[in-house]
């Protein structure tokens, strides 16, 4: 096991509803990254925290959004759900803000219906 | 906006078999090329990493070759055990950002 905990595992919402994805990194780690994985596809880079704010941003528009706290857990929020984001969401947690060695939570599944 | 570009997309192989996997990206910026190793029901765990200042790096039956000018890596997994059977993916990264392929289903046959 990673040491990266995400939560829930599993969340269903509809079109339109607004969700709240939780992570925690591994015990020193400072810098955290939330990816997107659609089935059969490999991850897509959502954003980066380091040192508590956005560090770097993938191809996500601004309804996909970030926190990350004093104690480096992270948030990923996303408003206004399309049919189109349901998908794996991962965090992954890493030392200072190089994504060399990082460490994968096992995900939250969600379903948008 | 695909960077890394991953093939093939599902490999069967027999026990000791040498799969290969082949991944090439555009972007000269990025200046680290990790190999994960997914399981189902899991998240991606790192496998084996290259930087473009070497061009192959070992580690027990998992090797990266690298060639810089083609823009290209690929993974090579030795003896190839059921145990490896699941899905590997490549990423290239830079800073603070990280591209994967799409990922090779990979079937060990006993």
């Amino acid at each position: 096991e990673t040491g990266v905990t995400q939560s829930p595992t599993h969340l269903i919402k509809t079109r339109g509803q607004q969700v709240t994805l939780r992570c925690s990194s591994q015990s020193g780690h400072n810098t955290v990254s939330w990816y997107q994985q659609a089935l059969g596809q490999g991850p897509q880079f959502i954003f980066q925290y380091y040192r508590e704010e956005e560090n770097g941003r993938g191809n996500f528009p601004p309804r996909f959004s970030g926190l990350q706290f004093p104690n480096y857990s992270s948030e990923l929020n996303v408003n206004a759900l399309e049919l189109d984001d349901s998908a794996l969401y991962l965090c992954a947690s890493s030392f200072a803000s190089r994504l060399d060695i990082q460490y994968f939570g096992a995900g939250t599944r969600l379903s948008v219906l | 906006q695909q960077q890394v570009k991953q093939s093939p997309q599902s490999l069967i192989v027999q026990k000791g078999g040498i799969p290969i996997i082949n991944c090439a990206y555009e972007n000269t910026a990025f200046d680290y090329f990790p190999w994960y190793q997914q399981f189902p029901g899991k998240g991606p765990a790192l496998l084996i990493a290259i930087r473009p200042d070497v061009s192959e790096k070992k580690e027990g039956r998992f090797t990266i070759s690298f060639n810089k000018s083609a823009k290209q890596f690929s993974l090579h997994i030795m003896d190839s055990q059921p145990g490896d059977s699941a899905t590997y993916f490549c990423a290239a990264s830079n800073n603070n950002d990280m591209r994967f392929g799409a990922g090779t289903r990979l079937t060990v046959k006993p």
